[in-house]
Order: C-alpha cells, then sequence, then structure tokens
C-alpha cells in the first residue's frame, strides 16, 4: 500500500524567509509525484510532477526536488499570496489513484 | 481554456437519502478521477474513469458508484448516505491517465445531515 507523510503539518513564516517541506513517501514502482496548492474552499491547484530520483522542476519562487525516498518544496523568499495548504501525492504501480499526503498547512506573515 | 467544473457547488441532504454529483472535464481530457477530501483523512481516492468503463477503485464501499458519459462527463453517486459521509468531493481530469498530471474542479461540499 503507497503511503505519504508530510512535514510539518503547519508552518508559519515571516515575508521573505526561506524554508522546505518535506514529502516522505514508500510506493511500489513510482510513477510519479505531484505537488498541488489548495486555498480554503477550492479545489487542489497543480504546481508539479517529477518523475524520476534527481529531478528538479522551479516556478517562481517555488522549486521541488525528489530522492528516491521523499521530495522537497522549497520556497525562497515567501510571500504573503503563497500562504496556502501544500499537498504532496504520489502514483504507484499498482495503478489505484494518487495516493495523498495530508498536507502542510503554510501560513506567511507580512 | 475552460477548467473542470463540477455541480453542484453545495449540497445538503439527511441520512439515508442519495445524492449524484456532476463532472465536466476539461475539454480533450478522457480521464476523469474522483475523490474525497474530509479532515481527518484528507484526500482519498474513489475511482477512476476513462472511455466510459471504470478503469480504478479505491476502497469504499458499494454505496460509492460512478459513470462517465460518451462525451467524458462523469457522475458519482452515493446511496444511503450517512453522517460520515459529508465531504468536499473532488474531480479531477486528465488526458488518458491518471499519471498524467490531473487538474482538480472546484469541487462539491456535501453536509449530511
Amino acid at each position: 500500500e503507497d503511503q505519504v507523510t508530510q512535514s510539518p503539518e503547519a508552518l508559519r513564516l515571516q515575508e521573505g524567509e526561506s524554508s522546505s517541506l518535506n514529502c516522505s513517501y514508500t510506493v511500489s514502482g513510482l510513477r510519479g509525484l505531484f505537488w498541488y496548492r489548495q486555498d480554503p474552499g477550492k479545489g487542489p491547484e497543480f504546481l508539479f510532477t517529477l518523475y524520476s530520483a534527481g529531478e528538479e522542476k522551479e516556478k517562481e519562487r517555488l522549486k521541488a526536488t525528489l530522492t528516491k525516498k521523499e521530495s522537497f518544496l522549497h520556497i525562497t523568499a515567501p510571500k504573503p499570496e503563497d500562504s496556502a495548504t501544500y499537498l504532496c501525492a504520489v502514483e504507484g504501480g499498482g495503478a489505484d489513484g494518487l495516493t495523498f499526503g495530508k498536507g502542510t498547512h503554510l501560513i506567511i506573515q507580512p | 481554456k475552460a477548467g473542470v467544473t463540477q455541480t453542484p457547488r453545495y449540497l445538503i441532504k439527511t441520512r439515508g437519502q442519495q445524492v449524484t454529483l456532476s463532472c465536466s472535464p476539461i475539454s480533450g481530457h478522457r480521464s476523469v478521477s474522483w475523490y474525497q477530501q474530509t479532515p481527518g483523512q484528507g484526500l482519498q481516492f474513489l475511482f477512476e474513469y476513462f472511455s466510459e468503463t471504470q478503469r480504478n477503485k479505491g476502497n469504499f464501499p458499494g454505496r460509492f458508484s460512478g459513470r462517465q458519459f460518451s462525451n467524458s462527463r462523469s457522475e458519482m453517486n452515493v446511496s444511503t448516505l450517512e453522517l460520515g459521509d459529508s465531504a468536499l468531493y473532488l474531480c479531477a481530469s486528465s488526458f488518458f491517465q491518471s499519471t498524467d498530471t490531473q487538474y482538480f474542479g472546484p469541487g462539491t461540499r456535501l453536509t449530511v445531515l
């Protein structure tokens, strides 16, 4: 059974204070690891897909990296609008849909 | 390009009733997946449809069912509602399979009284 654990559960940062969110996973045959952000009352918004260890992707202040056991979402010089819940999900070889972590609730204070 | 749409956005039902939720995928997307999101369990996979056939199914009771039409639109049905079915139900679409990037709709908030 695929499992995803995200840490920390919640994180409060000052504007401009860089940090990293962690996503640890166990999966039989990783087919893809996905990062989403979710704002209150809305559906998850796609950020990145990573397929193999060593892969990195960047978008504005966000950078996602992948190893064989975990993924990190690095946030550089965050702004208040980066406040959201960040979700990590994996698709394994069992082809039973995405398995999501519980998310990291990120708050960026001005 | 229009995103994934879900209707209705909010629903209130009572125990024992049944409910049908609708999802229209992004144009050209043929795979539709459904998820349940609750504060305690997070996002959990319900099922995936492709070409009008259920391709994958999560670990939910048979009260949860779905279907997909020839235009890729999908519906999910929950029969004999229970209090624990109160959740945000999310639909996601992708081009061909669930490993392709899935784009989510805004969800349907179901409250069971």
